[in-house]
């Protein structure tokens, strides 16, 4: 079954406005998740690393704020972007590592901007 | 992390085993062969990781040349649902100390015919 789970898997927003993705490790604490970023035809990109309790670390060329990343718990990472644009049109994925295991993915989240 | 070459696309007969190469000259002594795939608008799945020795388990086999700077992953009896695109990705071991992001490359686009 899923170890991670990303919400909502898709979404639609208008030009302006400010979405934001959830990512939960379930039944395991991650202290760390990874946001990646994956346009059509094309590789996942790492974007960030999230650290519960202190501040993300941003991939180079990576707006930090623009895109907002919270990791409030250990099972709850959110990525916010804010004042999103049709060129922010993306697949967003997460993903965690339980203990000993290898990393995991959420199922990705397909955000449209109108 | 090592680099790695992948064929872009390959077609395997639906029953027949599909046999992935993968090339990684530069794997340095320390790095694991890992392999996840990703089916359209999904997040990657884990398929199997190793070292040096053969590994085996439900999804695929992973066999790695001697001098490790190769490898192949097979699925053993392909299936429609098989169709995805498959990354194999060297890195160091995982350590749970927040380090564990995966670096994807482009993969190959594995298409099981009927």
């Amino acid at each position: 079954g899923a170890v991670v789970s990303q919400h909502p898997s898709r979404v639609i927003c208008k030009s302006g406005t400010s979405v934001k993705i959830e990512c939960r490790s379930l039944d395991f604490q991650a202290t760390t998740m990874f946001w990646y970023r994956q346009f059509p035809k094309q590789s996942l990109m790492l974007m960030a690393t999230s650290n519960e309790g202190s501040k993300a670390t941003y991939e180079q060329g990576v707006e930090k704020d623009k895109f907002l990343i919270n990791h409030a718990s250990l099972t709850l990472s959110t990525l916010t972007v804010t004042s999103a644009h049709p060129e922010d049109s993306s697949f967003y994925i997460c993903s965690a590592r339980p203990f000993n295991s290898p990393l995991h993915f959420g199922n990705g989240t397909r955000l449209t901007v109108t | 992390d090592a680099k790695t070459t992948q064929p872009t696309s390959m077609d395997c007969a639906e029953g027949r085993a599909a046999n992935l190469p993968c090339n990684h000259s530069t794997i340095s002594g320390n790095e694991y062969v890992y392999w996840y795939r990703q089916i359209h608008s999904q997040g990657p799945q884990y398929i199997i990781h190793g070292l040096k020795n053969n590994e085996t388990n439900e999804m695929a086999s992973l066999i790695i040349t001697e001098d490790r700077k190769s490898s192949t992953l097979i699925l053993p009896h392909a299936t429609l649902r098989d169709t995805a695109v498959y990354y194999c990705i060297v890195r160091g071991a995982l350590s749970n100390f927040g380090n564990e992001k995966l670096t994807f490359g482009t993969g190959t686009r594995l298409t099981i015919i009927p």
